[in-house]
């Protein structure tokens, strides 16, 4: 089947320009979850949702960076006004619950460079 | 918090030589431990897991024991070939959070 998707692949974009990334989890996974990988800090948690319930948003490194997911299924992080040092792969990453024993399955990856 | 240390790299091997990357973590209570790999081009795969002391996990030849002890969870393989050219990373999971090392970059040689 299908695995996670995201797009666009590659954004390029001005210091100052708002971004939007999409991410399409597994059909059927309750579980979504934002990571970003970059050069300095590795790979970091950003945001997780799960089901209905109000998302852990504790690893978004400032307000300019907010998330949804509607409908339960595809999820859009937003980056405002954006800064050089949110340049990184922005991973997206899908689960059947969230349980702990739960395998995350990652998608590829949006690059996000700053200019 | 939690965290994970791993071996730094990067670690150039001959093909069917051995391969040890260390993996060391702090956290609360009982987390699951993970290897995850990263293929030139690729996203980030699950390679193998262990969810409680004294479990191995092992796949494609690979294999990693957690060890609450020394809280530790090395990787090994006995004879690499030269499609085992990665990125690894060690990863812990306290409920749905996954903490990552920084990533040990793998190169063999033919």
């Amino acid at each position: 089947g299908a695995g996670v998707s995201q797009s666009p692949s590659n954004k390029v974009t001005e210091k100052g320009k708002d971004v939007e990334l999409r991410c399409d989890p597994i059909s059927g996974h309750t579980a979504l979850y934002w990571y970003r990988q970059s050069l300095g800090q590795g790979l970091e948690f950003l945001i997780y949702f799960q089901g209905n319930s109000a998302p852990d948003k504790s690893g978004l490194p400032s307000d300019r960076f907010s998330a949804e997911r509607t409908g339960g299924s595809v999820s859009t992080l937003t980056i405002q006004r954006t800064q050089q040092e949110d340049s990184a792969v922005y991973l997206c990453a899908s689960s059947v619950d969230g349980g702990s024993g739960d395998e995350q399955y990652f998608g590829p990856g949006t690059r996000l460079t700053v200019t | 918090g939690d965290s994970v240390t791993q071996m730094e790299g990067p670690v150039t091997l001959s093909e069917e030589a051995f391969l040890t990357i260390n993996c060391t973590y702090t956290a609360t209570g009982y987390p699951s431990l993970f290897w995850y790999v990263q293929y030139p081009g690729e996203g980030l795969q699950l390679l193998l897991k262990a969810t409680k002391a004294d479990d191995k996990g092992s796949n494609k030849g690979f294999e990693a024991t957690y060890r609450k002890e020394t809280t530790s969870f090395h990787l090994e393989k006995g004879s690499v070939q030269v499609s085992d050219s990665a990125v690894y990373f060690c990863a812990l999971r306290n409920d749905y959070k996954l903490s990552f090392g920084a990533g040990t970059t793998v190169t063999v040689r033919a």
